[in-house]
């Protein structure tokens, strides 16, 4: 158990559909993280919110819109994407301490994500 | 990956030792992490080295030189569940940046 949670673990959908990721952390952290993980490609950080706030979106394609209601859940709404953004995708949480910057992040299961 | 740079495969024996390199660009370096990812899993945590030295937690230990940019993560006593891949990620300028990854093959 990793204390943090994805749903669903698997996502098959076609490029007209909208659907939504989601993350849900219950280790009390104030930072919460959207990571990208194609195959034979580093770990691309989408987004990041902190204290509920998006702090970071790394020209990320507007088909991708994150949601940040609480400190503890996290979205990801997606629409008309593309087969390249089949990919895992993983949400991660950690504490952020003020001009500390991010200890170590937990990650989630991942959602294995199918565009066709 | 921003210039973090690990060795893409790497082969050991059970029982052996094997180290995992990584360099990375020091400019607003604040830290290196490493993290173990089995296939089809989440990475999890293994170190965060901020002081040049090493540090040891049981079979595996993270070394750091901050003026080199320069990390390693050594691992002993390898057993076969150590099949994964690891991943070095380095804290600079407060945001966390990774490497590709390493993967390891542990034979019997």
């Amino acid at each position: 158990e990793t204390g943090v949670t994805q749903t669903p673990r698997h996502l098959v959908m076609g490029m007209t559909n909208k659907k939504s990721l989601k993350c849900e952390q219950h280790l009390g952290h104030n930072a919460m993280y959207w990571y990208k993980q194609s195959a034979k490609k580093p770990l691309e950080l989408m987004f990041v919110y902190s204290l509920e706030e998006r702090v970071e979106n790394n020209s990320v394609p507007s088909r991708f819109s994150p949601e940040c209601p609480n400190s503890s859940h996290l979205f990801l709404h997606l629409h008309t994407l593309q087969p390249e953004d089949s990919a895992l995708y993983l949400c991660a949480s950690s504490q952020v301490a003020s001009g500390s910057g991010p200890y170590e992040q937990y990650f989630g299961p991942g959602t294995r994500l199918t565009v066709t | 990956g921003q210039n973090i740079d690990q060795p893409t495969e790497m082969t050991a024996t059970e029982g052996a030792i094997v180290q995992i390199n990584c360099t990375y660009q020091t400019s607003g370096f604040n830290g290196l992490f490493w993290y173990q990812q089995h296939a089809g899993e989440a990475p999890t945590f293994l170190s965060y080295n901020v002081l040049d030295g090493l540090e040891e937690k049981g079979r595996f230990s993270s070394f750091l030189s901050r003026s080199k940019g320069y990390s390693y993560l050594l691992l002993k006593e390898l057993q076969m569940k150590d099949s994964a891949s690891y991943l070095c990620a380095a804290n600079r300028d407060d945001k966390i940046i990774f490497g590709k990854g390493t993967r390891l093959h542990i034979l019997p």
